[in-house]
C-alpha cells in the first residue's frame, strides 16, 4: 500500500524560507506514471494546488506560487521536497503531499488529480 | 486560470437522503474532473475522477456525471459517514494549473 508522509518544521519565521520533505513508501517515485505533487489548506478554508514534480524533475508550478517556490526529487531517497521562501502568515496551512496520476494532453504527460495524500502537516508563519 | 465555483455552500440532508452537489468551471475543462471528500482532521480522498469514474474502492452509491462546464456529484443514499466536505478539480489547462472549488459541506438535517 502507498504511503506518503510529510516532515519539516512546524513552525516558520516570516521572511523566512519553509521546507518539506515527502518520504513516500510502497512504491516508487520513479514509476513513469506519476507526477508528485504539493497541496495546502489554510485554517477553514479550501485547497491550494502548490506544484507537481516527475521523477525526472520536470516541475509544474502554480502560477500565483512560481516566484516563490522550487519543488525537487531525490530519487535515491524516494523523497520530494518543497521550499517557499519569503513566507508570511498568509502562507499558515496544512500542506499535504499527494501522487497524481498523468494526463495525456497534446503528447504531453501532465498532472492530473491525486489518488494518494499524506496525512499533512501544520506550518504555521509566526515570529 | 480555470475558476471552479462548486454549489451550495452547505447542503443539509437527512441520511437516506439523495445528495447533489454542483461544480461549475469557468471554461470548458472536457471531463478532466475529479471530486474528493473531506473528514475533519483528514487528508482529502479521492471519489471520481474523468468526471465520472469511480475510484477504487469508493461505494456505487456516489456517482458523477457532466462535461464541459457543468459538474454533479450525486450521493444516492446517505449513510453517516458521508457527511463530510466535498471538492471538485479540474485537470484540463496548459500550463498546468491545476485548481479546486471551494466546496460543499454536507451536513446532518
Amino acid at each position: 500500500q502507498l504511503q506518503l508522509q510529510e516532515s519539516g518544521p512546524g513552525l516558520v519565521k516570516p521572511s523566512e524560507t519553509l521546507s518539506l520533505t515527502c518520504t513516500v513508501s510502497g512504491g516508487s517515485i520513479s514509476s513513469s506514471s506519476y507526477y508528485w505533487g504539493w497541496i495546502r489548506q489554510p485554517p477553514g478554508k479550501g485547497l491550494e494546488w502548490i506544484g507537481s514534480i516527475y521523477y525526472s524533475g520536470s516541475t509544474y508550478y502554480n502560477p500565483s506560487l512560481k516566484s516563490r517556490v522550487t519543488i525537487s526529487v531525490d530519487t535515491s531517497k524516494n523523497q520530494f521536497s518543497l521550499k517557499l521562501s519569503s513566507v508570511t502568515a498568509a502562507d499558515t496551512a496544512v500542506y499535504y503531499c499527494a501522487r497524481s496520476p498523468q494526463l495525456l494532453w497534446f503528447g504531453e504527460l501532465l498532472p492530473a488529480f491525486f489518488d494518494y495524500w499524506g496525512q499533512g502537516t501544520l506550518v504555521t508563519v509566526s515570529s | 486560470e480555470i475558476v471552479m465555483t462548486q454549489s451550495p455552500a452547505t447542503l443539509s440532508v437527512s441520511p437516506g437522503e439523495r445528495a447533489t452537489l454542483s461544480c461549475r468551471a469557468s471554461q470548458s475543462v472536457s471531463s478532466n474532473l475529479a471530486w474528493y471528500q473531506q473528514k475533519p482532521g483528514q487528508a482529502p480522498r479521492l471519489l471520481i475522477y474523468g468526471a465520472s469514474t469511480r475510484a477504487t474502492g469508493i461505494p456505487a452509491r456516489f456517482s458523477g456525471s457532466g462535461s464541459g462546464t457543468e459538474f454533479t456529484l450525486t450521493i444516492s443514499s446517505l449513510q453517516s459517514e458521508d457527511f463530510a466536505v466535498y471538492y471538485c478539480q479540474q485537470y484540463n489547462n496548459w500550463p498546468p494549473a491545476l485548481t479546486f472549488g471551494g466546496g460543499t459541506k454536507v451536513e446532518i438535517k
